[in-house]
């Protein structure tokens, strides 16, 4: 059974930093490529990053480039997302997903809170 | 604002069909292949279709999507109260080099 656990969310002061992670199990994980895609409340699914199989390569959206980072560790099968320099707009629930839009998005997990506040 | 285009809200009675349409341009549906999920708060979004047209295993066959030039749509038949959901297109921009998603239709059964 494929299960993707979101962890590190949680409450951050503007200009903050937190890593989440996504520890994956059930598939392959090196063989896939991997998604964040956050959704702030009230609105809609809006897609973060992405990166490859080996993690060779990586996408960002616009509005996350330069502050936010997508790692993985095939070894540990987790994927990872350092998020720096948050801002109250990046307060949303992150969900991590395989795949990636060029294809699509098949496993999500649960998701895991990330709150930007003073 | 997103890049993709879908109606904020859609409704119709059960046992009936309804249609949501996503509406992009060339530099994304147009040249890349529309997945649409079905997305209830509070849960993990659900995979309903990939590649324009194809459906998981698990998807009941009542969920259909198409795509034509740079629009796409999900269908959905035979409708029930469980249906009721938000559901998203999404594609990637092959401009942005990135994924992107619709504003999501907020599915109501009456």
């Amino acid at each position: 059974e494929v299960q993707l656990l979101e962890s590190g969310g949680g409450l951050v002061q503007p200009g903050g930093s937190l890593r989440l992670s996504c520890a994956v199990s059930g598939f392959s994980f090196s063989n896939y490529a991997m998604s964040w895609v956050r959704q702030a409340p009230g609105k809609g699914l809006e897609w973060v990053s992405g990166i490859s199989g080996s993690g060779d390569s990586t996408w960002y959206a616009d509005s996350m480039k330069g502050r936010f980072t997508i790692s993985r560790d095939n070894s540990r099968n987790t994927l990872y997302l350092q998020m720096n320099n948050l801002r109250a707009e990046d307060t949303a629930v992150y969900y991590c997903a395989t795949g990636i839009l060029t294809g699509y998005l098949k496993h999500w997990g649960q998701g895991t809170l990330v709150s930007v506040s003073s | 604002q997103s890049v993709l285009t879908q109606p904020p809200s859609v409704s119709a009675a059960p046992g009936q069909k309804v249609t949501i349409s996503c509406s992009g341009s060339s530099s994304n549906i147009g040249n890349n292949f529309v997945s649409w999920y079905q997305h209830l708060p509070g849960t993990a979004p659900k995979l309903l279709i990939y590649d324009n047209n194809k459906r998981p295993s698990e998807i009941p066959d009542r969920f259909s999507g198409s795509k034509s030039g740079t629009s796409a749509t999900l269908d959905i038949t035979g409708l029930q109260t469980g249906d009721e959901a938000d559901y998203f297109c999404g594609t990637w921009d092959s401009s942005l080099s990135a994924g992107v998603f619709g504003g999501g239709t907020k599915l109501t059964v009456l």
